[in-house]
């Protein structure tokens, strides 16, 4: 079946521009979380989605960050007046429900570039 | 807050040659534990994971990992590595919320 869709793969952006980046989950799965990679870093937790609403936003590194997932299926990422700091490999990630026990699946990632 | 550290940054081996990697966690009461791999322009691939019961937890492409809670440890290993194991292997917590902790990564260097 379908893994875990991210687009666009990668993003070029200019210091002080808008962007969004999308995520398509696996079909049915309720739980969603973006994840930040930074170079040479391991993934950092952004923020995660039971159903349509965001259960834990304690990532987010500030207000320019701000994510959706209006229907309970596919989310948006997005920031605002970015900055070159911002720059890194945004992964998206689903999982059956938020259980503990649930594998949470990995998007092949946006790759951010903020020039 | 959890913290999991990964002192290696990268390993090079032999084909053919047994391998370690080291994953070392803060402690808490409970902790899940998993190691996920990183292809190149690939997305993370759950290795395996430690929930609960034998500390010994095998996982896929023949890698296993032990859980010792009394060295706070999660170490991955495997007894013969091909040169397509050749990856970023990061390690991860998960207590009592739901987002995954990672460590800083592990490049594994399969050489022939």
């Amino acid at each position: 079946g379908a893994g875990v869709s991210q687009t666009p793969s990668n993003k070029v952006t200019e210091k002080g521009k808008y962007v969004e980046l999308r995520c398509d989950p696996i079909s049915g799965h309720t739980a969603l979380y973006w994840y930040r990679q930074s170079l040479g870093q391991g993934p950092e937790f952004l923020i995660y989605f039971q159903g349509t609403g965001a259960a834990d936003d304690s990532g987010l590194p500030n207000d320019r960050f701000f994510a959706v997932r209006p229907e309970g299926s596919v989310s948006t990422l997005k920031i605002q007046r970015t900055e070159r700091g911002d720059s890194a490999v945004y992964l998206c990630a689903s999982s059956l429900r938020s259980s503990m026990l649930n594998e949470q699946y990995f998007g092949p990632g946006t790759r951010l570039t903020v020039t | 807050a959890q913290s999991v550290t990964q002192l290696d940054s990268q390993v090079p081996v032999f084909e053919e040659a047994p391998v370690e990697l080291r994953c070392n966690y803060s402690s808490s009461v409970s902790v899940y534990l998993f190691w996920y791999v990183q292809y190149p322009n690939q997305g993370l691939q759950l290795l395996l994971k430690y929930l609960s019961g034998s500390t010994l937890v095998k996982g896929i492409n023949g890698f296993e990992a032990e859980f010792n809670k009394s060295q706070t440890s999660f170490h991955l290993r495997k007894p013969s590595v091909h040169i397509s194991d050749t990856a970023e292997y990061f390690c991860a917590v998960r207590d009592s919320s739901y987002k995954l902790i990672f460590g800083s990564g592990t490049r594994l260097l399969v050489r022939p």
